[in-house]
């Protein structure tokens, strides 16, 4: 099975500091994603990543950068947190190409991020 | 651009009841579409899928049929539990350009004893 982690479920910062939020995924799937949760909003894309150091912007880019070093991690970065980016965040990743049309995107559990 | 309408929530049902949950898609040529379940406290999981017009997914006793001529991917089931109770979401992939999902905003179901 897919394995998808995010390396914390909750997580408490202050307005102002710089925020960095991990996903490891350990499938080798060169397709990976940031996503926020909003009540009556669903989920809303915000970065996403198709190969070691690509990026393209997502839905809701601002106030967010990511970094993608290896095939494997997927950060997600709050340059500056504010309290309107408390949010449920969640990481996925999916195999690429013909192949990623047939196969859907796999989550990770989530991160509850509280900007205070 | 691509969008997915779904049904209100939340929709609160006893069990052994039937379940309709709708979605609708707006997209450009021919979409995979998506149900995904998501828990209390755990992300989103596959719960079944389509890639083509009149396909039919399925999966534990869920239902959904891909419809090119409603443009709608209605989730069913026939006798609902408990353990069911969760957020569902409809989503969709372009199959021109990028691997971005489109979702729906979700709709929370809880089945009552």
């Amino acid at each position: 099975d897919v394995k998808v982690t995010q390396s914390s479920r909750y997580l408490v910062k202050r307005t102002g500091e710089k925020v960095f939020l991990e996903c490891v995924q350990d499938m080798d799937h060169e397709n990976m994603f940031w996503y926020r949760q909003d009540p009556g909003l669903g989920l809303r894309l915000i970065y996403f990543s198709y190969d070691v150091k690509m990026k393209e912007k997502g839905d809701i880019p601002e106030g967010y950068s990511v970094s993608r070093e290896k095939k494997e991690r997927f950060s997600l970065i709050l340059e500056s947190a504010s309290t309107n980016q408390t949010s449920m965040y969640l990481c996925a990743s999916s195999p690429p190409g013909s192949r990623g049309l047939q196969q859907p995107q796999h989550f990770g559990d989530g991160t509850r991020l509280s900007i205070l | 651009g691509n969008s997915v309408t779904q049904m209100e929530g939340p929709v609160t049902l006893s069990e052994e009841a039937f379940l309709t949950i709708n979605c609708t898609y707006t997209a450009t040529g021919y979409p995979s579409l998506f149900w995904y379940v998501q828990y209390p406290g755990e992300g989103l999981q596959l719960l079944l899928k389509a890639t083509k017009a009149d396909d039919k997914g399925s999966n534990k006793g869920f239902e959904a049929t891909y419809r090119k001529e409603t443009t709608s991917f209605h989730l069913e089931k026939g006798s609902v539990q408990v353990s069911d109770s969760a957020v569902y979401f409809c989503a969709l992939r372009s199959n021109f350009g990028n691997e971005k999902l489109t979702f729906g905003t979700g709709t929370r179901l809880t089945i009552i004893p």
